[in-house]
């Protein structure tokens, strides 16, 4: 079974621009979280979406957001880029019930800003 | 609100020896899951072992154990017989048994380095 799916792998960007990603989740996974990755604050909760509904969010301003499709494929964007925004983004996917809570996770995107 | 801590950012082991990684956590919950994931360089994140609060037993899986003492809020991992594919970032992480969401809370990392 093909594991959780994260394009584009790498990107560049410069500030005040825009970017999007995009995350596969496993077959027959219904939820798909977000996590900001730095060497400095560790791995970040953004926010976590089940068939198609945002169920939390993490303490990221209005510039990050995300959206969930029918197939359970999910998007973050992050708009007007700041330096700061530099960082591997990871997703994971589980089933989504209440679990015990073990995560799949992607390669992460690894975002630059210029 | 939950926080996870782990206070050695990073280790040193001699391969074929046993190491321990220590993770301590705060929560007013009754109820929770912790876990241990590991991250090796450039790959994904995956779980080493898991460990669910109402069970006093503490978690193993083949070389890795953990050391659970709920009432001290301490959940160490200890690595035996440690091998070369054993390097990685390692990360505690904490989840409410509660939580209608996947939300997990993680500490910054230890990253463990085997010398051959």
């Amino acid at each position: 079974k093909a594991g959780v799916t994260q394009t584009p792998r790498y990107l560049i960007k410069t500030r005040g621009q825009q970017v999007t990603l995009s995350c596969s989740p496993i077959s027959g996974h219904r939820s798909v979280s977000w996590y900001q990755q730095t060497p400095g604050q560790g791995l970040q909760f953004l926010f976590e979406y089940f068939s198609e509904t945002q169920r939390n969010k993490g303490n990221f301003p209005g510039r990050f957001s995300g959206r969930q499709f029918s197939n359970s494929r999910s998007e973050m964007n992050v708009s007007t880029l700041e330096l700061g925004d530099s960082a591997l983004y990871l997703c994971a996917s589980s089933l989504g019930q209440v679990n015990t809570g073990e995560l799949f996770f992607g390669e992460g995107s690894r975002l630059t800003v210029l | 609100a939950q926080t996870v801590t782990q206070s050695q950012p990073e280790m040193s082991v001699q391969e074929a020896e046993t190491v321990t990684l220590s993770c301590t956590y705060d929560t007013s919950e009754s109820d929770y899951y912790l876990f241990w994931y590991k991250q090796p360089p450039s790959r994904q994140m995956i779980l080493v072992i898991r460990q669910e609060a109402y069970k006093q037993q503490n978690a193993t899986e083949n070389r890795f154990s953990v050391n659970f003492q709920k009432a001290a809020k301490s959940f160490s991992l200890k690595i035996s017989d440690s091998q070369l594919g054993d390097a990685a970032m390692y990360f505690c992480a904490y989840r409410s048994a509660f939580a209608r969401d996947d939300k997990i809370i993680f500490g910054k990392g230890t990253r463990l380095h085997i010398l051959p």
